[in-house]
């Protein structure tokens, strides 16, 4: 089992329709949880953080985190084509090590 | 606030060669990352350092990698001899602390492609 597994995608949603990002993770002790946005041939960009089970808001991004299923969320609200990119969910877990996904592609389809 | 610098931004050299890239983190950033991303895969850690001290190194090649950061800013990160399964962009990346809740900043890169 991977220590954080997401979905690869392609995800394509319509312009101004909600994206859902999902995330697992195996760790249960771990603490800090990330979402990270990557454009093609750019570098990892952190856009939000979530620490706490509950979401998140912050502008058109709401984290969502279950510690007891293991499971973070990401939603877009209002998706517009500029949010297409690869997103990488990251964990922080022992050791303060953080561990990546692989990332799911999201496609904003005009 | 001046971003984590890394150069260069594109090397390509042939196989059985060694290279060299640098990183230099956010001003007061005591924690430095080097990271490893195949196209297609989310970044893998290499090593992590607390000022000038290594953290974590358990995924790096040590028979090939290494990394040194002295004094507690920049880094350089080493490959001798490079193979091609190297071929990765490499991101450096800084945060406040090892013990911080706050994510990373990341260097703009290092595409190294192996021939």
């Amino acid at each position: 089992q991977k220590e954080v597994e997401q979905n690869s995608g392609p995800l394509s949603v319509p312009e101004g329709a909600i994206a859902s990002l999902n995330c697992t993770y195996s760790d249960r002790g771990s603490q800090s949880f990330f979402w990270y946005r990557q454009y093609s041939g750019k570098s990892p960009e952190l856009i939000m953080s979530i620490y706490s089970n509950g979401d998140k808001e912050d502008g058109r991004f709401t984290a969502q985190l279950n510690k007891a299923s293991q499971y973070v969320s990401l939603l877009i609200r209002d998706s517009q084509p500029s949010d297409s990119a690869t997103y990488l969910c990251a964990v922080r877990g022992g050791y303060q090590k953080v561990t990546f996904g692989t990332g799911t592609k999201l496609q904003v389809i005009p | 606030e001046a971003g984590v610098a890394q150069s260069p931004r594109y090397k390509i050299i042939e196989k059985r060669q060694s290279v060299a890239f640098w990183c230099n983190p956010i001003s007061g950033h005591a924690t430095l990352y080097w990271y490893q991303q195949i196209l297609g895969q989310g970044p893998k850690l290499l090593i992590q350092f607390q000022n000038n001290g290594v953290v974590d190194d358990s995924q790096l090649p040590k028979d090939r990698f290494s990394a040194e950061r002295l004094k507690g800013v920049d880094s350089t990160l080493k490959i001798q001899p490079a193979k091609l399964e190297d071929s990765a962009v490499y991101l450096c990346a800084s945060s406040l602390g090892g013990q911080t809740v706050y994510g990373y900043t990341f260097g703009s890169g290092t595409r190294l492609t192996v021939v």
